[in-house]
């Protein structure tokens, strides 16, 4: 089975500063990776995903994550924060039951970000 | 634009009560999924379905029931609604169709806060 943690369920940063939320992920087979965002009273928004193409991934709003097989990793990386930045974040893995097409998500990263 | 919408977005209910929760896409996607979101939980997966007549349960379809009427239509229920399913819920679609079924991106409707008293 799949399972995904996220380390910190609060993380605070100032705005201009970098941003650093972590997903570490356990999976028995070679994992598809993806990071959500969630800003109040809305769904979610898919960020950024990881479907084996390249390890250093490139996301919306310049947030990027990089896939470290060897430390079963995906963090999320911003190298400047903004106000706009500030919501919940979640990692989520898919699945290998149904043929990749479930996700399991972490219990998500709330991001605040002060002036 | 393409969407997923649902209703409604806000039901209060008592214990006891059924209650269903519509999502409706225009997205033209064949697969669509029911979650619920907790504090602290993150989201958890109730129901799916990847076409009208294939439906599986989630990690937690206990006291939920689902329907899908049509390709664009998938529907939640709860039979007698108890106060431990207070939550906020989401429906979600992706698509299949396209063959990127592995990259599964899910596309995600604005959600149903739901409170039973």
């Amino acid at each position: 089975a799949q399972s995904v943690t996220q380390l910190g369920s609060h993380v605070s940063v100032s705005e201009g500063a970098l941003v650093l939320l972590r997903c570490n992920y356990s999976s028995s087979v070679p994992p598809y990776l993806f990071w959500y965002v969630q800003y109040p009273n809305q769904g979610l928004q898919l960020l950024l995903k990881y479907t084996s193409a390249a390890t250093l991934v490139k996301g919306i709003n310049g947030f990027e994550a990089e896939f470290k097989k060897s430390e079963t990793s995906f963090h999320l990386t911003k190298p400047s924060a903004h106000m706009s930045d500030a919501a919940e974040y979640f990692c989520a893995v898919s699945g290998k039951k149904s043929g990749y097409s479930t996700l399991t998500f972490g219990k998500g990263t709330m991001l605040l970000v002060s002036p | 634009d393409a969407d997923v919408t649902q209703t409604p977005r806000n039901r209060i209910t008592k214990t006891g009560k059924r209650i269903m929760l519509e999502c409706s896409q225009t997205k033209g996607h064949d697969r669509m999924y029911w979650y619920r979101q907790d504090p602290g939980l993150g989201l958890r997966l109730i129901y799916y379905s990847f076409d009208v007549k294939d439906i599986n349960k989630g990690e937690i379809s206990d006291g939920y029931s689902v329907s899908r009427q049509a390709q664009a239509k998938f529907s939640l229920s709860l039979e007698s609604a108890i106060p431990n399913q207070t939550a906020l819920y989401f429906c979600a679609t992706s698509d299949a169709t396209s063959g990127r079924v592995l990259y599964n991106e899910q596309f995600f409707g604005p959600g149903t806060r739901l409170t039973v008293l």
